[in-house]
């Protein structure tokens, strides 16, 4: 059974660091072909792709959040963390992380609402 | 960047009638060497995360109710509702992931009429 689950701040301030930590279970990131994405959606909006780590350490990033992005692993701890720096009051949405056999989603987790606000 | 286009923004379906969903991609989302497309669907419901109903197109994801069905190919795809159910009330999204970032759709919002 795959389970993910988001954990981090509620609420930033802006220009502070927003740091997220996907946590799993049931599978494992050291398995060729996995990987783990990060997926936010503005209140009311649609969704936005925003990065993936493959079990190759292989990063992709949003383009237009490129400059801000880094997602990492720790296999043995069954964790990926996103960090995203200089956060903005449009950064508010919920942060989904999200396992992937190959790019598309399989299983999400239930998100966690981050609000930058001062 | 493919831009992921659905239409109709908005769609109203009598219950047990059939719901069509339409996603257009700026660039072929076929992969000429597998001949596969690089295009999935995920549903929606209030307060919960996306859950995937169709990848590769067509293909249907372990658990999801037959009457759902994908189709379509290089830059054109459909998702289909054969009979609407009540349950089906959500807001439906695709997704392409030939190459990144894999751009979502803006959602089409699927009620009841």
């Amino acid at each position: 059974q795959i389970t993910l689950k988001e954990s981090g701040p509620t609420l930033v301030k802006p220009t502070q660091t927003l740091t997220l930590t996907c946590t799993f279970s049931g599978f494992s990131l050291s398995t060729s072909g996995l990987g783990v994405g990060w997926i936010r959606q503005p209140p009311g909006k649609a969704l936005e792709w925003v990065a993936l780590i493959n079990w190759n350490d292989d990063n992709f990033y949003s383009p237009s959040l490129k400059s801000r992005l880094t997602v990492t692993k720790d296999t043995s701890k069954n964790q990926v963390v996103l960090t995203m720096t200089n956060m903005d009051p449009v950064d508010t949405a919920t942060y989904y992380c999200a396992h992937t056999p190959f790019r598309y989603f399989t299983y999400w987790g239930q998100g966690t609402l981050v609000t930058v606000s001062s | 960047d493919i831009v992921m286009t659905q239409s109709p923004d908005s769609l109203a379906v009598s219950l047990g009638e059939r719901a069509t969903i339409n996603c257009k991609s700026s660039q072929s989302v076929l992969y000429s060497s597998n001949n596969m497309n690089y295009l999935a669907w995920y549903q929606q419901k209030p307060g919960q995360p996306p859950k995937l109903l169709i990848y590769w197109a067509s293909t249907r994801e372990s658990g999801v109710p037959d009457r759902f069905s994908g189709s379509g190919s290089g830059t054109d795809f459909t998702l289909t509702v054969s009979s609407l159910q009540a349950e089906d009330v959500a807001i439906y999204y695709c997704q392409q992931y030939l190459s990144s970032p894999h751009t979502f759709g803006q959602g089409t919002k699927l009620e009841i009429k």
